[in-house]
């Protein structure tokens, strides 16, 4: 089965420090690329999609390395409220029927 | 708010029982239903892709005569876990996809299905 690796953690950072995640998979064909935030018990939520010419959305920047395969997340100036779990997630292919393949996921906890 | 909602949101039942899940869509046309499973500290996993009018798609693994899917609208999907026993025990969590933005998927708030 086609896989999507993270470094499962915990991040134990303090607030305001910069966080990066690793992502690697391993399906060269993978269509598009996202980062959830799943938060205990609660369902993954979309955080932001990836593009191979990198993105940003507030503290937050996503970078996709298509050559390597690697998907990296960023976080600046961490706030507790970021404390969650991110998921590194990969589409094999496009339209309504191209289905998710969710990685394991890396934990991150900010502390005060 | 919420696009998705499931019910029931905890379930506890006895072995050898069945239990439906309820998936809706929320105001929206789901043209395509997804259903998860996700055990403690592992990744999502895909059970089965839902269209609407016709028969489930099931990965590889997932029994379809244990887990019995229904798509009869675009609006509602339901999941039945058919004669449960604890291994079963999992969280089961929905998402769909609607008819104007077919790239993203909306989740579900999911499931706890606790077997005893």
């Amino acid at each position: 089965r086609k896989e999507v690796e993270q470094d499962p953690g915990p991040f134990n950072v303090p607030e305001g420090a910069t966080v990066a995640f690793n992502c690697t998979y391993s399906n060269s064909a993978s269509q598009s690329f996202f980062w959830y935030r799943q938060d205990c018990r609660k369902e993954p939520k979309l955080l932001m999609s990836v593009y191979s010419s990198g993105n940003e959305d507030g503290r937050f920047t996503a970078q996709l390395n298509r050559a390597s395969q690697y998907i990296s997340l960023l976080i600046r100036d961490s706030k507790l409220s970021d404390s969650a779990t991110y998921l590194c997630v990969v589409k094999e292919y496009g339209g309504s029927q191209g289905n998710l393949i969710f990685g394991k996921g890396t934990k991150l906890s900010v502390k005060p | 708010g919420a696009v998705v909602s499931q019910h029931p949101s905890w379930v506890i039942c006895k072995s050898g029982t069945s239990v439906k899940i309820e998936c809706r869509s929320l105001d929206f046309q789901a043209t395509t239903m997804f259903w998860y499973r996700q055990f403690p500290k592992q990744s999502l996993m895909l059970m089965a892709t839902s269209n609407e009018g016709s028969k489930a798609t099931y990965e590889q693994g997932v029994e379809k005569d244990k887990f019995l899917i229904n798509h009869a609208s675009l609006t509602l999907s339901t999941l039945t876990v058919t004669s449960a026993h604890p291994e079963d025990s999992s969280f089961y969590i929905c998402s769909a996809v609607f008819l104007a933005v077919q790239e993203t998927q909306y989740f579900g708030p999911g499931t706890r299905l606790l077997v005893l």
